[in-house]
């Protein structure tokens, strides 16, 4: 089956760092991937996707990499900034399944302190 | 655009109880989904609806049902609560077809069974 891996959180860094947020994936056909952020108190947000390998998604100082080879598609921020605290999921989506229907990874909470 | 309107955005029931959680999205996307989100346990889908006039169940369908009334609107009830049905429930929709885009997700409900 297709199932999605992240890094357990939280993760707590302080303003400015680098952060990196580890997804890997299974996938019995071809996917798109996408990491969506939910800030507290709302509905999750599309962040970035990338629909082929070696394709990059970036929005909002992020950035992450399909990389097919190794099934990964980790998430990166130069300097995270205190607004950046949320909770990222990774997820997938099958190309031609029926209904387009997405499988998410548990969440990685971030907190960044100032 | 308001997106994906969800109401209510929250709700304390006791169990036995039925109601219907109601969601709406005004972007003339052709499929809509109903996701519940438990600490620790990441989105799992409860149903989806692909496109106008059908639905189909999804990870964690038990004690559910939906309708998906027109294109527009896709509600979701339940018709005996349980207190393992207390939950953040999110509602989603998408353009559909071949490559997904993204989801646009709904602010949520948040529900407790007591």
């Amino acid at each position: 089956g297709n199932s999605v891996t992240q890094m357990e959180g939280p993760v707590t860094l302080s303003e400015e760092a680098f952060l990196t947020i580890n997804c890997t994936y299974t996938a019995t056909g071809y996917p798109s991937l996408f990491w969506y952020v939910q800030y507290p108190g709302e509905g999750l947000q599309l962040l970035l996707k990338a629909t082929k390998a070696d394709d990059k998604g970036s929005n909002k100082g992020f950035e992450a990499t399909y990389r097919k080879e190794t099934t990964s598609f980790h998430l990166e921020k130069g300097s995270v900034q205190v607004s950046d605290s949320a909770v990222y999921f990774c997820a997938l989506s099958l190309h031609f399944n029926a209904g387009n229907m997405l499988t998410f990874g548990g969440g990685t909470r971030l907190m960044v302190k100032p | 655009n308001a997106g994906v309107t969800q109401t209510p955005k929250f709700q304390v029931l006791k169990t036995g109880q039925s109601m219907t959680l109601q969601c709406a999205q005004d972007m003339n996307h052709n499929s809509m989904y109903w996701y519940r989100q438990d600490p620790g346990m990441g989105l799992r889908l409860i149903y989806y609806s692909a496109s106008e006039g059908t639905t189909d169940k999804g990870e964690v369908p038990n004690g559910y049902n939906v309708s998906r009334l027109n294109k527009r609107e896709f509600s979701l009830r339940l018709e005996s609560a349980a207190p393992s049905q207390t939950s953040v429930y999110f509602c989603a929709s998408s353009e559909g077809g071949a490559l997904n885009y993204g989801y646009t997700f709904g602010s949520g409900t948040r529900l407790t069974v007591v």
